[in-house]
């Protein structure tokens, strides 16, 4: 089984609905964090959490929203979805230190029509 | 602010040959992670190397190695004897020093292409 598994994995809708996308790990590791990425312009920090009750706002967190629900799920909103939302996201875990890597899900392929 | 740049769009490469990723920073810290991460076609992202800003010596990985240059802020990721297999995205990333405000950050990646 993933250590990091992302729900749906492909996610297709209207403009104006509401979206979540879904993050839990079995790694035991207090961070939690979201991307999206669109071609050229690499991943891009949403939210990221270093434990249930510290959210923190990353580079582009206007039009999302976060809960972390428990130490192992950290699931991501798009409260009225628009297309230029449309995406790749990533959820990764990593530990305590900025010596160690981010473990990333698969990944959720986003398409807002 | 921090920066990562990742100049080379995209680079083709006979396979067997070595391969240089460029990844230059920029930060006023004196304590900092350097990573790499491959991302194949079929999307996952994958942890390749680690580099401390302390570290005194070139991190190495199998046939992955960094040349960490900390005066010129550069952390170029070397393949030795490319294989097809290594055709993806490579992205460079920094993490501050605990406590800092500031974000973990990406490049924009390199495609690089293994050509048979």
């Amino acid at each position: 089984d993933a250590d990091v598994t992302q729900t749906p994995r492909n996610r297709i809708t209207k403009t104006g609905k509401r979206i979540m996308l879904e993050c839990s790990q079995t790694k035991g590791h207090d961070r939690m964090y979201w991307y999206r990425q669109d071609p050229g312009l690499g991943l891009r920090l949403i939210y990221y959490s270093f434990d249930v009750k510290d959210i923190n706002k990353g580079e582009i967190s206007d039009g999302y929203s976060v809960s972390r629900q428990a130490q192992a799920k950290f699931s991501l909103s798009l409260e009225s979805a628009i297309p230029n939302q449309t995406a790749l996201y990533f959820c990764a875990t990593s530990k305590q230190g900025y010596n160690q890597p981010q473990h990333f899900g698969d990944g959720t392929r986003l398409s807002i029509l | 602010a921090q920066k990562i740049t990742q100049t080379q769009p995209g680079m083709f490469v006979q396979e067997k040959e070595a391969v240089t990723l460029d990844c230059t920073y920029d930060t006023s810290d004196q304590s900092y992670g350097l990573f790499w991460y491959k991302q194949p076609s079929s999307g996952e992202m994958i942890f390749l190397i680690y580099q401390g800003s302390y570290d005194e010596q070139n991190a190495t990985e199998g046939r992955y190695s960094l040349n960490f240059q900390k005066a010129r802020k550069s952390a170029n990721l070397v393949i030795s004897a490319s294989q097809l297999g290594d055709s993806a995205m490579y992205f460079c990333a920094m993490t501050p020093y605990p406590g800092r405000d500031d974000k973990i950050i990406f490049g924009k990646g390199t495609r690089l292409h293994i050509l048979p």
